[in-house]
């Protein structure tokens, strides 16, 4: 079976940084897009950033240029490295597994989550 | 960006109860569809993908259907384990969007 552990999560402040990680395990990494959507408190998903399978990387508006998503194949690790914080940057982070190797694919698997939440 | 709208927000019905959720999309997105299930404080767990597929391991009293950008969900006889949020998902074009999800209640 399929695992995604997050990593990375904490309490940051405004302007500052983080980096999120998931380690995968159980299937081929680098031949499945992986993406993060996050969660803010009482609110629904929203998507964050994917990489492809391929290794193209794709951002949200909200996000594009304070967050950069990234991955090593070689250690089966999926980061995401958040810098410029928000408050509105608060939220659960999941990692998630596509079922193929580009963007429009289901997600078929995700990890526990990990919390940041952005305060002074 | 492309608008998800499901109805309803939230429903109450019975065991054995077929329940009905629905999601439009702002514009066509051919079967590019997804369906999730997300309980209280977990992570959400596909259900349908491309409108009408059931992942594996999902039991067949859930479907979907649709094309374009009217899609429907449906439980078939509602078990005491579907209770939490139901959210439908298009990434057909970037950036993939949510629905604002379906709050399933158990009587």
């Amino acid at each position: 079976e399929v695992q995604l552990l997050e990593s990375g999560g904490g309490l940051a402040q405004p302007g500052g940084s983080l980096r999120l990680a998931c380690v995968a395990s159980r299937f081929t990494f680098s031949s499945y897009a992986m993406t993060w959507v996050r969660q803010a408190p009482g609110t629904g998903l929203e998507w964050v950033s994917t990489i492809s399978g391929s290794g193209a990387t794709y951002h949200a508006e909200s996000v594009k240029g304070r967050f950069t998503i990234s991955r090593d194949i070689s250690k089966g690790t999926l980061y995401l490295q958040m810098d410029s914080l928000r408050a509105e940057d608060t939220a659960v982070y999941y990692c998630a597994k596509h079922t193929g190797d580009y963007y429009y694919y289901a997600m078929d698997a995700w990890g526990q989550g990990t919390t940041v939440t952005v305060s002074s | 960006d492309i608008q998800m709208t499901q109805s309803p927000s939230s429903l109450s019905a019975s065991v054995g109860d077929r329940v009905t959720i629905t999601c439009q999309a702002s514009q066509d997105i051919s079967k590019y569809l997804n369906w999730y299930q997300q309980k209280p404080g977990k992570a959400p767990k596909l259900l349908i993908y491309d409108a009408s597929n059931l992942e594996t391991g999902v039991p067949s009293r859930f479907s979907g259907s649709g094309s374009g950008t009217d899609f429907t969900f449906t439980i078939s006889s509602l078990q005491p384990e579907d209770y939490g949020r139901y959210i439908c998902q298009q990434c057909d074009i970037l950036p993939c969007t949510f629905g604002g999800g379906t709050k399933v209640d158990i009587k």
